[in-house]
């Protein structure tokens, strides 16, 4: 399987709640990104947190990410209607280029 | 605009018939990567390019071929394209600092061998 690992795999929530997913990794990575991607176009980088960092804000999103569990979340708070997407996390190989990508959280928010 | 481009974005074609996606970007990145995506799953790469003539496999690069004789382009190389090429492939780069940078993608090439 791959390296990253998303879940929930889907998630249907309520316009105005909060939206959290989980994201495992196997390797030593320097850091974890968060991607997004609107059905069948290109990703759109969110949010990079690097490994000496515990927790990132960029607006409505919020990143932690736990090197000793290897595992990184996702929260997006008062979620909308566009951010309906598909939810990916990526990481590099520490000591070579090798990328990796989760299969993705399938978000939809209802209006 | 920095950006990455990908050539042709929709390509329709028969087994056995060699072709060439193309991919460049106005950066002057350093690293390169191909991925493809199919249905339901997330990117999985195929090919990478840390710089110019330095190329290695990803976790899926049966199939394919890639070359890197410039900084800006890394094309992707079906040499016998079969059906189980089918796929959405993305082109990605980013820049020296693997520590710290974001990868940027291309919008996507829809390939259909049938």
């Amino acid at each position: 399987s791959q390296q990253g690992e998303e879940d929930p795999q889907a998630l249907s929530i309520q316009e105005g709640e909060n939206a959290t997913m989980n994201c495992s990794y196997k390797t030593s990575i320097n850091n974890l990104q968060w991607y997004r991607q609107n059905s069948g176009r290109g990703l759109v980088h969110l949010i990079l947190i690097r490994s000496n960092e515990r927790e990132k804000h960029s607006g409505r999103l919020r990143v932690t990410l736990d090197t000793s569990k290897k595992s990184s979340s996702l929260l997006i708070t008062a979620s909308r209607a566009a951010d309906t997407a598909s939810y990916f996390c990526a990481t590099i190989n520490t000591n070579a280029g090798k990328s990796t990508f989760g299969d993705g959280t399938t978000l939809t928010v209802k209006p | 605009e920095a950006q990455v481009t990908q050539n042709p974005r929709y390509l329709i074609t028969v087994t056995g018939k060699k072709l060439t996606v193309t991919c460049s970007q106005n950066m002057n990145h350093e690293y390169m990567s191909w991925y493809r995506q199919d249905p339901g799953l997330g990117l999985r790469q195929i090919y990478y390019s840390m710089n110019v003539e330095v190329t290695d496999k990803g976790d899926v690069p049966e199939g394919y071929k890639v070359s890197r004789k410039e900084k800006r382009n890394f094309p992707l190389i079906l040499e016998s394209p079969s059906p189980n090429q089918t796929s959405l492939y993305f082109c990605a780069s980013k820049g020296e600092s693997l520590a710290g940078n974001e990868q940027f993608f291309g919008p996507g090439t829809r390939l259909t061998v049938l």
